[in-house]
């Protein structure tokens, strides 16, 4: 099983509908959980970070299921503006973070 | 306040030729890394340097690469004898400490020929 595994996708979606990525990590004393975004040709930017009990950052909610050890996110009323990649990041236990490689999601009008 | 940034933006060179690529950290981080992203695929890790710490090399693909980080705060990639697969986006990121939000620098991308 991969350190990270995330489905690459494209998402297509129109705008405005709810889409959600999950992601599965292999490590189960992993403590830490990103969800960062990618532009096209651009360096990946924190999204936001996964608490135990869940978060929510306005359209964007986060959740994470240590038993099944996958974390989601789940984005509503999709704008033109998310078409973006999305990556799954984990911590290795003590050690550095591990960014999946990404699921795509493209929204058209 | 000021985020990474790396150098070169964009370095074109000749295969066989040595190439090094510098970040500049977040003042203040203790933690750095080096990621490269070809084309179309994930990010993968290089090397870590975490305050004076021995460097986590385990992700760096040959001996040709290696890495330094001087005074605990600016960092030099050196690719040495580059190959054509080397071609990539290298990406440097630091963050406060190792567990901690990684921001990512704007890369630097490089093209062997």
């Amino acid at each position: 099983r991969k350190e990270v595994e995330q489905d690459p996708g494209p998402f297509n979606v129109p705008e405005g509908a709810t889409v959600a990525f999950n992601c599965t990590y292999s490590n189960s004393a992993s403590q830490s959980f990103f969800w960062y975004r990618q532009d096209c040709r651009k360096e990946p930017k924190l999204l936001m970070s996964v608490y135990s009990s869940g978060n929510e950052d306005g359209r964007f909610t986060a959740q994470l299921n240590r038993a099944s050890q996958y974390i989601s996110l789940l984005i509503r009323d999709s704008k033109l503006s998310d078409s973006a990649t999305y990556l799954c990041v984990v911590n290795k236990g003590y050690s550095t973070l591990t960014f999946g490689k990404g699921t795509m999601l493209l929204v058209s009008p | 306040g000021a985020g990474v940034s790396q150098s070169p933006s964009n370095k074109v060179t000749e295969k066989g030729k040595d190439v090094e690529l510098r970040c500049d950290p977040i003042s203040g981080h203790t933690a750095l890394y080096w990621y490269r992203q070809s084309l179309g695929q994930g990010l993968e890790f290089l090397i870590y340097f975490q305050g004076n710490s021995a460097p986590d090399k385990s992700g760096l693909p040959s001996d040709r690469f290696s890495a330094e980080r001087t005074g605990g705060s600016v960092s030099t990639l050196t690719i040495q004898r580059t190959q054509q697969e080397d071609s990539a986006v290298y990406l440097c990121a630091s963050s406060l400490n190792m567990l901690e939000t990684q921001y990512f620098g704007p890369g630097t991308r490089l093209l062997v020929l």
